[in-house]
């Protein structure tokens, strides 16, 4: 069975661009989770999307971050105007079931750097 | 449910065993976690213990729950040098604690 897919795995921008990366879920996998990992840091939860509808994104900055996920498959996020406090990496993860009763598989996430 | 800690740093020789610490804030949580974490890979479930139990042994593992002090504990036994890693804790798939780094001596 293939894992979570994340691309690119290493971007490096300078402030005020953006950015974009994409993470396709194990299959049948309904919920789908970005998660942001500054160093030092455990993972922060950004958005949750079941299926293609959103769940949760209480800690997505909404004024530079966005994220969706088409027909209820892959999923982008995309950080526009970037910041330097954005650089960190982000992590996709997907779960059969959503909520506490399925475990998270995580992919190895994407690198941001930010100049 | 936002406060998970945990303390930084762990040295241990290989073949004894490994604690690792965690303290969580949100009595509500219903399922809390241990994730292990490889240099430039993701996070991988080592296991997990519902709320409502005090222990769970999983082979090397052995998870202790104390709900009144909202205490968290990941036992490895015989610890070996591909253990070292950064082992998180979570709250549910919501909070995550900031890392402890194992790291194993031969």
């Amino acid at each position: 069975e293939a894992g979570v897919a994340q691309s690119p795995r290493y971007k490096i921008i300078e402030k005020r661009q953006s950015v974009a990366f994409w993470c396709n879920p194990i299959s049948g996998h309904a919920t789908l989770y970005w998660y942001q990992q500054i160093l030092g840091q455990g993972p922060k939860l950004l958005i949750q999307f079941q299926n293609n509808g959103v769940v949760d994104d209480s800690q997505l900055p909404k004024d530079r971050f966005s994220a969706e996920r088409l027909k209820g498959v892959d999923s982008t996020l995309k950080i526009q105007p970037a910041k330097l406090e954005d650089s960190a990496v982000y992590l996709c993860a997907s779960s059969s079931r959503g909520g506490s009763t399925g475990e998270l598989f995580f992919g190895e996430g994407s690198r941001l750097t930010v100049l | 449910g936002e406060d998970v800690e945990q303390s930084l740093f762990l040295s241990v020789r290989e073949g004894d065993s490994s604690v690792i610490n965690c303290t969580y804030t949100d009595s509500s949580s219903t399922y809390l976690y241990w994730y292990k974490q490889e240099p430039g890979a993701g996070l991988q479930l080592l296991t997990y213990i519902f709320s409502n139990m005090d222990m769970k042994q999983d082979q090397r593992l052995t998870v202790l729950l104390n709900k009144k002090d909202k205490h968290l504990s990941l036992r490895i036994a015989d610890t070996q040098t591909g253990d070292s890693a950064i082992y998180f804790c979570a709250e549910e798939e919501f909070y995550f604690g900031s890392g402890t780094k194992l790291n194993v001596k031969p």
